[in-house]
């Protein structure tokens, strides 16, 4: 049921940018875009979550393609923390479920 | 930082045995919801509320799960007979009402059914 697209996995070094991308070509007009990551042992964690417009919080920018058929978390200087699965989701009103795919592995490295 | 508290962090049954697992949303959320990971990591979702009130649940959920979210105390998922399939971690969210609004998890419930 997922309709978003990642690759899955991607890899990274400490004190990088990392670009983690996400297609979503069937978008509704209502659907917003969230970002969530997930460790082992422990629940998934929010990160960000946009509409149209680009985002940027403590953890991440968020960057939505002005179509909103993809986007792309930016991560500023990774580190062994942010090693997790980053899972893209659209979601429509409140009361949705979420609805994860197999997500995308990012994997950091010294 | 998620505050959604979820109680007990590990329970194990034997198969037949009642499973119950609590949840306490964050404060001011009126939408829970209820999923289930499995060891392969895939997600299923089992039933929201919107307050008191169910607003979605899948057929699993409608056989041998009951949940509810009580006003005033924890929601709880319960697993009436466990079965060695329901070995999984249960992860409860809540939700502000509105369009794009964030769902925050817990830490969820590693249930193992030997």
């Amino acid at each position: 049921d997922a309709k978003t697209t990642q690759p899955d996995s991607m890899e990274s070094t400490e004190g990088e940018t990392v670009h983690l991308p996400c297609s979503h070509a069937t978008i509704s007009g209502n659907e917003y875009i969230y970002w969530y990551r997930q460790v082992p042992l422990q629940g998934p964690e929010y990160v960000t979550h946009g509409l149209q417009q680009n985002t940027t919080n403590s953890m991440a920018f968020l960057a939505i393609a002005s179509d909103r058929k993809s986007s792309t978390l930016i991560l500023p200087h990774v580190s062994l923390r942010d090693a997790a699965v980053y899972h893209c989701i659209l979601r429509g009103s409140s009361g949705q479920k979420l609805v994860f795919g197999q997500g995308t592995i990012l994997k950091v490295y010294l | 930082n998620s505050k959604v508290i979820q109680t007990p962090r590990y329970l194990v049954k034997g198969q037949g045995q009642k499973a119950k697992m609590r949840c306490i949303p964050e404060k001011g959320h009126p939408v829970v919801f209820w999923y289930q990971q499995n060891k392969n990591n895939e997600f299923k979702f089992l039933i929201n509320f919107q307050n008191q009130e169910v607003l979605q649940q899948i057929d699993m959920t409608e056989k041998r799960f009951s949940a509810e979210c009580p006003s005033n105390s924890p929601c709880s998922l319960e697993i009436q007979s466990s079965e060695a399939g329901d070995s999984a971690l249960y992860l409860c969210a809540s939700s502000p009402w509105g369009g794009g609004a964030e769902q925050f998890f817990g830490p969820g419930t590693r249930l193992t059914v030997l």
